[in-house]
């Protein structure tokens, strides 16, 4: 079956580095998503990766290794305001999103 | 986690006709529902967002007498594509939340094709 694993809550302190795992298991391959959601709020997208690397965006990096099936999100100089939950989903070949359940990251001053 | 159902999967339709898609709650009371569109290997886009029994807030760019959002139970949204062309070919995908919930929670996308 198809899978995605993340891990369920997270704890950092601001001004800190965090990375949130993704690992996932899915019939095909057609790129793999963050999103960030605030509560009571639509998920936001982050970050888009197909090949393998690191894509930097800002305070932000996403990395992806097609071969393990493994992605994380890398934030650095956390703020308070990145208390999120984080979501990972993998597009598959039937371009179907498969979501993680997320992860809720919780910033502490 | 709690579980939204989205239906149907798949739906292939002639340009001009209308095509309804379902999104369930099925164990939690969902008072907002959001509906996405999304573009092969590209990010979701919000369509609209829907709180039970109040009007849907649709974002800006979206027509709203064109995609019908109906949010009439606590477990039951639907979003009726009127009068399909190729272009609204797409990937719709629905989320829902629950009262003071801090996430919401996906179905599982509806692909529609329009001939």
């Amino acid at each position: 079956g198809q899978n995605i694993d993340q891990p369920t809550e997270m704890t950092a302190t601001e001004g800190a580095i965090v990375q949130i795992n993704c690992t996932y298991q899915t019939s095909g391959f057609n790129g793999l998503f963050w999103y960030q959601q605030h509560a009571g709020e639509a998920p936001t997208f982050l970050s888009y990766n197909v090949l393998d690397g690191l894509e930097e965006k800002g305070r932000f990096s996403s990395f992806l290794s097609r071969s393990k099936g493994y992605s994380y999100l890398l934030l650095k100089e956390l703020q308070m305001k990145d208390s999120a939950s984080y979501l990972c989903a993998v597009m598959d070949s039937n371009y179907q999103l498969i979501w993680g359940a997320g992860t809720k990251l919780i910033i502490k001053p | 986690g709690a579980v939204v159902s989205q239906h149907p999967s798949r739906v292939i339709c002639k340009s001009g006709t209308s095509v309804k898609i379902e999104c369930r709650s099925l164990d939690f009371q969902a008072t907002t529902m959001f509906w996405y569109r999304q573009f092969p290997k590209k990010s979701l886009m919000l369509m609209a967002t829907s709180n039970e029994g109040s009007k849907a807030t649709y974002e800006q760019g979206v027509e709203k007498d064109k995609f019908l959002i109906n949010h009439a139970s606590l477990t039951l949204s639907t979003l009726t594509v009127t009068s399909a062309h190729p272009e609204d070919s797409s990937f719709y995908i629905c989320s829902a939340s629950g009262q003071g919930a801090t996430e919401a929670f996906f179905g599982q996308g509806t692909r529609l094709t329009v001939v």
